[in-house]
C-alpha cells in the first residue's frame, strides 16, 4: 500500500514563527498535494507539485510556500505563522503524468495550532 | 462555479440500521467521482471511484451510486457498525488541466449503540 506520511501529528507554534511541515510518500508518485481543512469547508489546495523542483499555486496560496527538492518529499512553508493558519494540514500524493491523477492517497494529517 | 454540496451535514443512527449520504455536484467537465471515509484526527481513506459510465460501485458495505445526468450521486451503508463512525466525504474530479479535485464539506455520522 502507499504510504504517505507526515512527520507531525500536532503543532503548537507561536504567530511569527518559521513552520516546515514535511510529507514524505514511498511509492514514487509523481504529483504531491497540500491542503487544509477546516471545519464546515471542504479540503482546499493550498499548493502542488507535479514533479521535483516543480510547484504550482493552489486555490489558497497565500501565505504558504513549498519545496520539492526530491521526488518523494514536499514540504509545506509557513513564513511567519499566524492564527488564522491554525487548521488541519493534510498531504497527499498520486501517480500519473500530464495533469492526470490516478490513486489519490492521504497523510494522516497534521494539526497546527497557531497561538 | 463548480461546486460539491453534501446533505445532510451530520446523522446519527443506531447501529445496525442502513443510512444513505447524498452528494450533488455542479462540476464540468467532468472526469470522476470518488467517496472518502474520513476519521477523526486522520486523513480521508479512499472507498470508491466512479467514472462517468459507472452507475454503481460497491465496496463492502458501502455502495455507491451515480447518475451523471442529473448530477447526483449517493453513498449506500448497509447494516451500519460503530466503526463506520466518521466523516464522509464526496470528491468530484474535472477533466482537462491539472484534473482538479473539488470537495465536498462532508456529512458527519455517528453511529450508537
Amino acid at each position: 500500500d502507499v504510504k504517505v506520511t507526515q512527520s507531525s501529528r500536532y503543532l503548537v507554534k507561536r504567530t511569527g514563527e518559521k513552520v516546515f511541515l514535511e510529507c514524505v510518500q514511498d511509492m514514487d508518485h509523481e504529483n504531491m498535494f497540500w491542503y487544509r481543512q477546516d471545519p464546515g469547508l471542504g479540503l482546499r489546495l493550498i499548493y502542488f507539485s507535479y514533479d521535483v523542483k516543480m510547484k504550482e499555486k493552489g486555490d489558497i496560496p497565500e501565505g504558504y510556500s513549498v519545496s520539492r527538492e526530491k521526488k518523494e518529499r514536499f514540504s509545506l512553508i509557513l513564513e511567519s505563522a499566524s492564527t488564522n493558519q491554525t487548521s488541519m494540514y493534510l498531504c497527499a500524493s498520486s501517480w500519473g503524468s500530464g495533469g492526470v491523477n490516478y490513486g489519490y492517497t492521504f497523510g494522516s494529517g497534521t494539526r497546527l495550532t497557531v497561538v | 462555479k463548480n461546486q460539491v454540496e453534501q446533505s445532510p451535514q451530520s446523522l446519527i443512527i443506531l447501529e445496525g440500521k442502513n443510512c444513505t449520504l447524498q452528494c450533488n455536484y455542479t462540476v464540468s467537465p467532468f472526469s470522476n467521482l470518488r467517496w472518502y471515509k474520513q476519521d477523526t484526527g486522520r486523513g480521508p481513506v479512499s472507498l470508491t471511484i466512479m467514472t462517468f459510465s459507472e452507475n454503481t460501485k460497491s465496496n463492502g458495505r458501502y455502495t455507491a451510486t451515480l447518475d451523471a445526468d442529473t448530477k447526483q450521486s449517493s453513498l449506500h451503508i448497509t447494516a451500519s457498525q460503530l466503526s463506520d463512525s466518521a466523516s464522509y466525504i464526496c470528491v468530484v474530479s474535472e477533466t482537462g488541466g491539472y484534473n482538479k479535485l473539488i470537495f465536498g464539506a462532508g456529512t458527519r455520522l455517528a453511529v450508537h449503540p
